[in-house]
């Protein structure tokens, strides 16, 4: 299987700043990658496909990048709502594994 | 507007069985692959079972050794998770979640999610 690496598992974070946050696969996926967003007692909701598309109603804030084996989210101006996990997935190659997860906390 | 809604979780002691459901609307049904994702309590996403859109692939993770049945029922627009010889690892929420239009059932990202059925296995 295809593993996922990301990192840092938690970042401490203000209003305002600029957020990043990294995912390595341990093989080429191509840009198979998908980024969510959750919250506690909530779902996962899709924020990135495809490396770098972004879902519809998500903030233009939130971008995503790479290819091959490493992507970035971004999040340009953190705002009160982001502080929330963060996972990446890769969709490569008939599999489907996830990261284990960012915190972003005050 | 998109709506997954899973039901079906529960207490159940190691070894027995429970079957989940999850009943969609505001889409058409037959064009998704539908998927199961679990969550251990403080833990990460973890991919369970994936069945086509016609039902005719169905895929599960190594980890679950054939314990677990996927299918999926068009007239109800409803997608099972039947679960057999729960162990303590199988501690979860489990979330129904749509695979992208178009996309592979296999290789897919997952695009809407249920709010999650919380199972315990435990004596």
């Amino acid at each position: 299987d295809i593993q996922m690496t990301q990192s840092p598992s938690t970042l401490s974070a203000s209003v305002g700043d600029r957020v990043t946050i990294t995912c390595r696969a341990s093989q080429s996926v191509s840009s198979w990658v998908a980024w969510y967003q959750q919250k506690p007692g909530k779902a996962p909701k899709l924020l990135i496909y495809r490396a770098s598309t972004l879902e519809g109603g998500v903030p233009s804030r939130f971008s995503g990048s790479g290819s091959g084996t490493e992507f970035t989210l971004t999040i340009s101006s953190l705002q009160p709502d982001d502080f929330a996990t963060y996972f990446c997935q890769q969709y490569s190659k008939y599999s489907r594994t996830f990261g284990q997860g960012t915190k972003v906390e005050l | 507007e998109v709506q997954l809604v899973e039901s079906g979780g529960g207490l159940v002691k190691p070894g027995g069985s429970l079957r989940l459901s999850c009943v969609v609307s505001g889409f058409t049904f037959s064009d998704y692959s539908m998927h199961w994702v679990r969550q251990a309590p403080g833990k990460g996403l973890e991919w369970v079972s994936s069945i086509s859109s016609s039902g005719s692939y169905i895929y599960y993770a190594d980890s679950l050794k054939g314990r677990f049945t996927i299918s999926r029922d068009h007239d109800k627009n409803s997608v099972l998770l039947q679960m057999n010889r729960l162990g303590v690892e199988d501690t979860a929420v489990y979330y129904c979640a749509r695979g992208a239009l178009g996309l592979p059932v296999a290789a897919t990202y997952f695009d809407s999610w249920g709010h999650g059925t919380l199972v315990t296995v435990s004596s």
